[in-house]
């Protein structure tokens, strides 16, 4: 079973900064790696899939980049409702096996 | 507008059952792999099961295998999670989520569109 590490847990920004969010994969996954946002109360909601491409209606400062074990989730300068958690997640060939990471939670500073 | 609304969540003793339903609408549903994702409050996402587009391919996490079964009828739009022998750890939001992908073993998996979820609280 493919394992997702995201670093750091926590992270702590001002809006307007800069933001780089980890994923690391325990073996390869080629570029079939997807990024969620959640905030409180809410169902997750899908950024980025594919590695790097961004879903429907998500603005252009998310952005995603990696391939193999090691991927990044970027956000170009924080606007007030990006502060979430931000969710990993890859699937495996076969048995068919849907990982999430553990999260990383983006805070005001 | 493409939405899903699951129901069937509630208060169960454990070791009992308790049938999910997801209702879709505003797009293909048959066009679609769709799934059941859990989220234990205060915990992280975890992928419960998924069900390719004509019920051909089928998975489920270790946690649930051989007590849930995912099933869907297309002709109603609509998604099922029938959930036996309830342990206390299965106590969680469950989300139905829509694959961007028709089949669970197709190249890409990823989740676009999900319910606001159902909860299962599994206590004597």
């Amino acid at each position: 079973e493919i394992v997702l590490t995201q670093s750091p847990a926590t992270l702590s920004l001002s809006p307007g900064e800069r933001a780089t969010l980890s994923c690391r994969a325990s073996q390869s996954v080629s570029s079939y790696l997807a990024w969620y946002q959640q905030k409180p109360g809410q169902a997750p909601r899908l950024l980025i899939y594919d590695a790097s491409n961004r879903a429907t209606g998500i603005p252009a400062r998310f952005s995603g980049s990696g391939s193999g074990t090691d991927f990044t989730l970027t956000i170009s300068s924080l606007e007030p409702e990006d502060f979430a958690v931000y969710y990993c997640q890859q699937r495996s060939n076969w048995p068919p096996l849907y990982t999430f990471g553990q999260g990383t939670k983006l805070e005001i500073k | 507008e493409v939405q899903l609304v699951e129901s069937g969540g509630g208060l169960v003793q454990p070791g009992r059952s308790l049938r999910l339903s997801c209702a879709a609408s505003g797009f293909t549903f048959d066009d679609y792999a769709m799934h059941w994702v859990r989220q234990a409050p205060g915990k992280g996402l975890e992928w419960v099961s998924g069900i390719s587009w004509n019920s051909g391919s089928i998975g489920y996490a270790d946690s649930v295998k051989g007590r849930f079964t995912i099933s869907r009828d297309n002709a109603k739009n609509s998604l099922y999670l029938q959930m036996n022998s309830l342990r206390a750890e299965d106590t969680a939001l469950y989300y139905c989520a829509k694959d961007i992908s028709l089949d669970i073993v197709a190249p890409r998996g990823a989740f676009d569109i999900w319910g606001q979820g159902t909860m299962v609280t599994v206590s004597s």
